[in-house]
């Protein structure tokens, strides 16, 4: 199994400014996402991190708004940039186990999320 | 519209009874079905994974099962404990989503009161 750790737990951060949220896995794993969980909401897919490569951006989501890095296959960053109100929510970071399973099988795991106030 | 549906949106319980959490999908082509708990500050963790072709599924006092035909799954939680307080998110893939493109639900608040 897969340990994620992310950093920080917790912020509140002003409208306008930015915060950059650290993932780290416990083992190198191929598959990295980001999600965005909103109150009372369920998870939504923000972008899929690709080492070496520019992340993959879901419909609704732009590299301007949600800059993401991943040097490696351990740690990726995600930054939320120009923050207003409506970007308050829970940022979680995720990984797929062993991609190269049958498809139907892998484990995804989760990191224990980033609760982000915007005031 | 949500293509995973869960019920009841929140659910208190008395400690050491069992309850039952449902899940309606209209997902398609399906590939497997998950069920997560996520405790509160916490990420989702999953409890079971379930292909088509399989109906039940257990993880401890948690059995989860499927019917592909009628696109409905349950969890069933039994002789509930303080720490079964979560949400329980059942979450749906397809044969044809990329990885990670998860299909969740909203989750069902399950309180369990001493």
């Amino acid at each position: 199994s897969a340990v994620i750790s992310q950093k920080p737990s917790r912020d509140i951060c002003q409208r306008g400014t930015s915060l950059t949220i650290q993932c780290q896995v416990d083992s190198q794993v191929t598959m990295m996402f980001w999600y965005r969980q909103q109150p009372g909401q369920s998870l939504t897919l923000i972008a899929t991190a690709n080492q070496g490569s520019e992340a993959t951006y879901e419909s609704g989501f732009v590299i301007d708004k949600f800059p993401i890095s991943r040097p490696n296959l351990t740690f990726s960053t995600l930054t939320v940039s120009n923050l207003s109100p409506e970007d308050s929510s829970i940022y979680l970071c995720s990984v797929v186990d062993y991609p190269g399973q049958v498809f139907s099988s892998y484990e995804q795991y989760f990191g224990p999320g980033t609760r982000l106030t915007v005031t | 519209k949500n293509q995973v549906e869960q019920s009841p949106q929140s659910l208190i319980i008395l400690e050491g009874k069992n309850c039952t959490l449902q899940c309606n999908y209209t997902v398609s082509p399906f590939s497997n079905l998950r069920w997560y708990k996520q405790d509160t500050g916490r990420g989702p963790v999953s409890l079971t994974i379930m292909t088509f072709s399989e109906n039940t599924k257990s993880n401890g006092r948690y059995t989860a099962t499927l019917d592909a035909d009628t696109k409905q799954s349950s969890l069933h939680i039994t002789a509930s404990q303080l720490s079964d307080s979560a949400s329980y998110i059942c979450v749906v893939t397809t044969t044809t989503d990329s990885w990670g493109k998860l299909q969740f639900g909203a989750g069902t608040q399950v309180v369990v009161t001493p």
